[in-house]
This record gives C-alpha cells, sequence and structure tokens, in this order.
C-alpha cells in the first residue's frame, strides 16, 4: 500500500459545486502539504500543516480550505469549483530532518 | 524572477549520452536541494539530495554552488528509462520549511 493515499484520484464536476479531496500518510509525518500542478508548470502550495492544529495558506490559497483531522489525515476543500481550478492536485509529507516530500499519487480534478 | 529557475528544456538525447541541467535559485537563506524526477501524469519521486561537497549515485552527479546559488544535475550513458522530467526543489527551514519548486525540465532520451 501507498505510503501516502489521495482520493479520489480522478473527479469531474461542474462549476459551482463543493469537492473535497482527501489524504492520508502511513509514514507518521507531522507535515503534510498540498500542490496544484498545471500542465508544464511546477507544483504551487496551497496549503500546509505542521501539525494537527497548524494550518498555513500557501502560495495560491483562495478558493480552498483544508481541513488536519488528524496527524495521518489532511483533506482539501474547494467550496465552489470553477474552471480555471481543473489541475493535478498532489498531498506530500515530509520528513522533518531532511526535508524531503513523498506524495501521493496526484487527484485529477476537471471543473466543467 | 522566479525563486527557483530551471533550464527550460526539453532536452532531446541519444542514449548513451551526457546530459546536465542547472537550477538557480533566489534566495540565498535556502538551506536544502533536491532533484525530484516526474514521470508524465505521475508524482515526484526523489532523485536526490544534493550537498555542497556535491554527490553521486551511479550515473547521476548533483551539485550544488552556494555561492552563485545553482545547482546542477549531470546524467551520464542516459538510458530510454532516464525519459522523464526532472524538479529542482529548494527548501528553506527558514521561511517555515516550504520546499519551493522549478518548472521542471523534461528530458527525452531516443533509441
Amino acid at each position: 500500500d501507498a505510503d501516502v493515499t489521495q482520493t479520489p484520484r480522478n473527479r469531474i464536476t461542474k462549476t459551482g459545486k463543493r469537492i473535497m479531496l482527501e489524504c492520508s500518510q502511513t509514514k507518521g509525518h507531522d507535515r503534510m502539504y498540498w500542490y496544484r500542478q498545471d500542465p508544464g508548470l511546477g507544483l504551487q502550495l496551497i496549503y500546509y500543516s505542521f501539525d494537527v492544529k497548524d494550518i498555513n495558506k500557501g502560495e495560491i490559497s483562495d478558493g480552498y480550505s483544508v481541513s488536519r483531522q488528524a496527524q495521518a489525515k489532511f483533506s482539501l476543500s474547494l467550496e465552489s469549483a470553477i474552471p480555471n481550478q481543473t489541475a493535478l492536485y498532489f498531498c506530500a509529507t515530509s520528513d522533518t530532518d531532511t526535508g524531503e516530500l513523498f506524495f501521493g499519487e496526484g487527484s485529477r480534478l476537471t471543473v466543467l | 524572477r522566479k525563486e527557483v529557475e530551471q533550464d527550460p528544456g526539453p532536452f532531446n538525447v541519444p542514449e548513451g549520452a551526457t546530459v546536465a541541467f542547472n537550477c538557480t535559485y533566489s534566495n540565498s537563506a535556502s538551506q536544502s536541494f533536491f532533484w525530484y524526477r516526474q514521470d508524465c501524469r505521475k508524482e515526484p519521486k526523489l532523485l536526490m539530495s544534493v550537498y555542497s561537497s556535491g554527490n553521486e549515485d551511479g550515473r547521476f552527479t548533483a551539485q550544488l554552488n552556494r555561492a552563485s546559488q545553482y545547482i546542477s544535475l549531470l546524467i551520464r550513458d542516459s538510458k530510454l528509462s532516464d525519459s522523464a522530467t526532472y524538479l529542482c526543489v529548494v527548501n528553506n527551514w527558514g521561511n517555515a520549511g516550504k520546499s519551493t519548486f522549478g518548472d521542471g525540465t523534461t528530458l527525452t532520451v531516443k533509441p
């Protein structure tokens, strides 16, 4: 089983709908992240959390919200999806000592 | 100017070629440096960490030049399986430990 698991892996939705992407990890890491990747571009940080009580905005947090339900779970919500939120979304954890990131397999979201 | 910039690419090379990628970063307080590999539509995976002394792993060599603020990745004897996008990642622990990604350089190795 993957150390970082994302659900759903693919989702097609309509403008205005609420969408939740879920992430769970078995790495035991405190630090978790949500990234967005658009074609031909690197990853942009949406939100990050360094422990259950810590939530921080990243570079592109507008239109998104997150919830850290437990050390192992970090979910991303789009309250009212819009077409330019069509992208590949990655959840990640990081090793506090080395900074290495461990990614889920990604969630491909299409907003029509 | 982007905080992390990579060679735009794409790089198209024959099998067996040596290819080098460069990456520059603007934040002099950056402390950790990595190269990640990303296959099409897949998640990034760590290829190598980059240390000031340079490090080598088989056909791959990574180097860091703090004075000039750039990182390099050298791939020798390219294989078809090396075809992927290579992402330069810079981490600044002083910036709440966030990692900043370059846009990636795409490598295609041809027979």
